[in-house]
């Protein structure tokens, strides 16, 4: 089975900072791994993904995230906040097509953009 | 382009009751998805249609049933409704595989059982 633990469940960061929100898997095979976004009263919106290929993925918004096999981490960063990032992050992960089209989700990060 | 249209968007119902939420996906989309979002057990996966047939299922009891018609528009259907159903429901739609084009969300449903 898979799972996926996100440190923090509230991140508070000042406009300008760096935003890192760290996200950890378990999954028994090669993940798929994903960022989503989430504001208020809305539905999520695909900031970034890792499929194959290139570990550093860059995402929209000024968002990446880099995979780390042995670390099992899939964290998210971004150089500079802006007001407008405060929001709740949800990191994701599929363990392929074997699965389906199915994402297991951690539990999510809200952030807060401090001015 | 039009987004995926969920309705409603809110929604009071009574337990025991039962409802039926609607999930319109983006044109061309053959697959939709349905999940569950609480404050209590966060994001969880319901349910998958392609091509009108259940490719995938979560763990949710069978009060929860849903359905994928010719033009991919997709429903669900949770019965004998409980307190504990009160939840956002979200549904997502992708071309084929989420790994090639990932998920396009919608805004959701949000479902409240008094």
């Amino acid at each position: 089975a898979q799972s996926v633990t996100q440190l923090g469940s509230h991140v508070s960061v000042s406009e300008g900072a760096l935003v890192l929100l760290r996200c950890n898997y378990s999954s028994s095979v090669p993940p798929y791994l994903f960022w989503y976004v989430q504001y208020p009263n809305q539905g999520l919106q695909l900031l970034l993904k890792y499929t194959t290929g290139a570990t550093l993925v860059k995402g929209i918004n000024g968002f990446e995230a880099e995979f780390k096999k042995s670390e099992t981490s899939f964290h998210l960063t971004k150089p500079s906040a802006h007001m407008s990032d405060a929001a709740e992050y949800f990191c994701a992960v599929s363990d392929g097509k074997a699965a389906g089209n199915k994402l297991t989700f951690g539990g999510g990060t809200r952030v807060l953009v401090k001015p | 382009k039009a987004g995926v249209t969920q309705t409603p968007r809110y929604l009071i119902k009574t337990r025991g009751q039962q409802v039926t939420l609607s999930c319109s996906p983006i044109s061309g989309h053959r697959s939709v998805s349905w999940y569950q979002q609480t404050p209590g057990q966060g994001l969880q996966f319901l349910f998958e249609y392609f091509s009108e047939t259940q490719r995938n299922k979560g763990n949710f009891p069978g009060r929860f049933s849903g359905r994928q018609f010719s033009n991919s528009r997709s429903e669900m259907n949770v019965s004998t409704l409980e307190l504990g159903d009160s939840a956002l429901y979200l549904c997502a739609s992708s071309r084929d595989g989420l790994f090639n084009y990932g998920y396009t969300f919608g805004s959701g449903t949000r479902l409240t059982v008094v």
